[in-house]
């Protein structure tokens, strides 16, 4: 596609329950990042993809956050048992090459999706 | 591991005012740095970056920022800001794994 597209654009779910979030990359990008955008917090790094290697999980808050990225394209960001805390806007994005090696490391955000837990 | 700082949260000028955002990181090896704008209800953005080379980056609709390693710092700047400016700006220090963005810094700008 164009761009980076997420899904839903917002998801309103109650606390306890699981939610699934998704994110298709700009075709051809190796490099995929998961972000939490909080009112007044600035955008939090969650976990990023690159190829076939392991992900970096460093940025994930607690172990409710998993992701997955399936045959190097798509991923999914899944949050288990959500809290109130949780609300936040999830943003997805991808860039051709990780790394300082190659590329010009540019990331390319989607839209987002607007997570509100009641 | 990086970390960056924005220092200003909420910025507010008049049009045709000068503007400067303040950005500074904390990372001892080579990095890549970049300015992000998220205009009200739209997608981030890239407004520039600097990977090597001259120090002073220009960017997209009159921005610009210079590297200066000495002080850890990637200075937004735009000489005359438009009302259109309104939007919130994100400074990102890429270093050897991940990106790290700073707070955000929203700027409001008066007609």
């Amino acid at each position: 596609g164009a761009g980076v597209s997420q899904s839903p654009s917002n998801k309103v779910t109650e606390k306890g329950k699981d939610v699934e979030l998704r994110c298709d990359p700009i075709s051809g990008h190796t490099a995929l990042y998961w972000y939490r955008q909080s009112l007044g917090q600035g955008l939090e790094f969650l976990i990023y993809f690159q190829g076939n290697s392991a992900p970096d999980k460093s940025g994930l808050p607690s172990d409710r956050f998993s992701a997955e990225r399936t045959g190097g394209s798509v991923s999914t960001l899944t949050i288990q048992r959500t809290q109130q805390e949780d609300s936040a806007v999830y943003l997805c994005a991808s860039s051709f090459v990780h790394g300082l090696a190659g590329g010009t490391n540019e990331q390319f955000f989607g839209p987002g999706t607007r997570l509100t837990v009641l | 591991a990086q970390s960056v700082s924005q220092h200003n949260h909420h910025v507010i000028l008049s049009e045709a005012a000068s503007l400067e955002l303040g950005c500074n990181y904390s990372y001892g090896g080579t990095v890549n740095l970049f300015w992000y704008v998220q205009y009200p209800g739209q997608h981030l953005q890239l407004l520039l970056k600097y990977f090597s080379g001259d120090p002073l980056v220009k960017g997209i609709k009159g921005f610009e920022a210079e590297f200066i390693k000495s002080k850890f710092s990637f200075n937004l700047r735009k000489p005359s800001v438009q009302w259109s400016d309104t939007a919130e700006y994100f400074c990102a220090v890429k270093g050897h794994n991940d990106m790290r963005f700073g707070a955000g810094t929203r700027l409001t700008v008066k007609p």
